[in-house]
C-alpha cells in the first residue's frame, strides 16, 4: 500500500534552534518527493521538490534530504524563526498510472520566543 | 501575481442545499484538482482534471461533482451536502508533468 508517514506528529522548539522532521514512504514506483509548508487555515506552499537522483536540496534555511534506498526524507530547519510555526507536509508523487500525490499527515511545528 | 483563487473562504450551509465552490487559476495550468483536509488525515484528492473537458475521480469522490468547461476554472459542486462533508477544501493547479503544485487559500465548509 502506498503510504507516507511523518514524524514527529508535533514539535515545539525555541526560536533560533534547529530541528529535523522525518518522512518515510512506501510509494512505488517513485517519481519525486515534495515538502510543503502549510500555515494554519491556509493552502500548502511548496518548499522543495526532489527527484530520485537528488540527495540534498536547500531553500534558504530549509534543507531537504532524500535517501531513495531506504525511502526516507528529512527536512532540516536551521535557526528557526517564529514564522516557521506551521505544519510541514511530505508528499510523495508516484504510484501506478498517472502521477499520484500521496500526502503525509504533516508535522505541526511551533516555534516559541 | 500567479495564484489559485477559491471562493468562498468560509461557508456554513444546511444539509441538502446544493452549493458550488469556485476555483480559478491564472497560470494557464492544464492540471487542476480538489482536495479535502480533515484533522489527523493527509489531504485526500476528490477529483482532478488533466485538461478542459477531462475530469476523473480521485480517492474520495462520493457526494461531489466537478466540471472543466474552461481551462482556468474548476468548480466543485455538492448537490446534496451532508454533515460528513464538513471539511477544509483546497483547489490546486500545476502544469502538465511534475511541476510545482499551487494551492488555493482553502474553503472551510460546515454542513449542519
Amino acid at each position: 500500500k502506498n503510504q507516507v508517514e511523518q514524524s514527529p506528529q508535533s514539535l515545539i522548539i525555541l526560536e533560533g534552534k534547529n530541528c529535523t522532521l522525518q518522512c518515510n514512504y512506501t510509494v512505488s514506483p517513485f517519481s519525486n518527493l515534495r515538502w510543503y509548508k502549510q500555515d494554519t487555515g491556509r493552502g500548502p506552499v511548496s518548499l522543495t521538490i526532489m527527484t530520485f537522483s537528488e540527495n540534498t536540496k536547500s531553500n534558504g534555511r530549509y534543507t531537504a534530504t532524500l535517501d531513495a534506498d531506504t525511502k526516507q526524507s528529512s527536512l532540516h530547519i536551521t535557526a528557526s524563526q517564529l514564522s516557521d510555526s506551521a505544519s510541514y507536509i511530505c508528499v510523495v508523487v508516484g504510484g501506478s498510472g498517472t502521477y499520484k500525490y500521496i500526502f503525509g499527515t504533516g508535522t505541526r511545528l511551533k516555534v516559541l520566543a | 501575481e500567479a495564484q489559485v483563487t477559491q471562493n468562498p473562504r468560509y461557508l456554513i450551509t444546511v444539509t441538502g442545499k446544493k452549493l458550488t465552490v469556485t476555483c480559478s487559476q491564472n497560470m494557464n495550468h492544464e492540471y487542476m484538482s480538489w482536495y479535502r483536509q480533515d484533522p489527523g488525515l493527509g489531504l485526500r484528492q476528490i477529483y482532478y482534471s488533466m485538461n478542459v473537458e477531462v475530469t476523473d475521480k480521485g480517492d474520495v469522490p462520493e457526494g461531489y461533482k466537478v466540471s472543466r468547461k474552461e481551462k482556468r476554472n474548476f468548480p466543485l459542486i455538492l448537490e446534496s451536502p451532508s454533515p460528513n462533508q464538513t471539511s477544509l477544501y483546497f483547489c490546486a493547479s500545476r502544469k502538465a508533468g511534475t511541476g510545482i503544485t499551487f494551492f488555493g487559500q482553502g474553503t472551510r465548509l460546515t454542513v449542519v
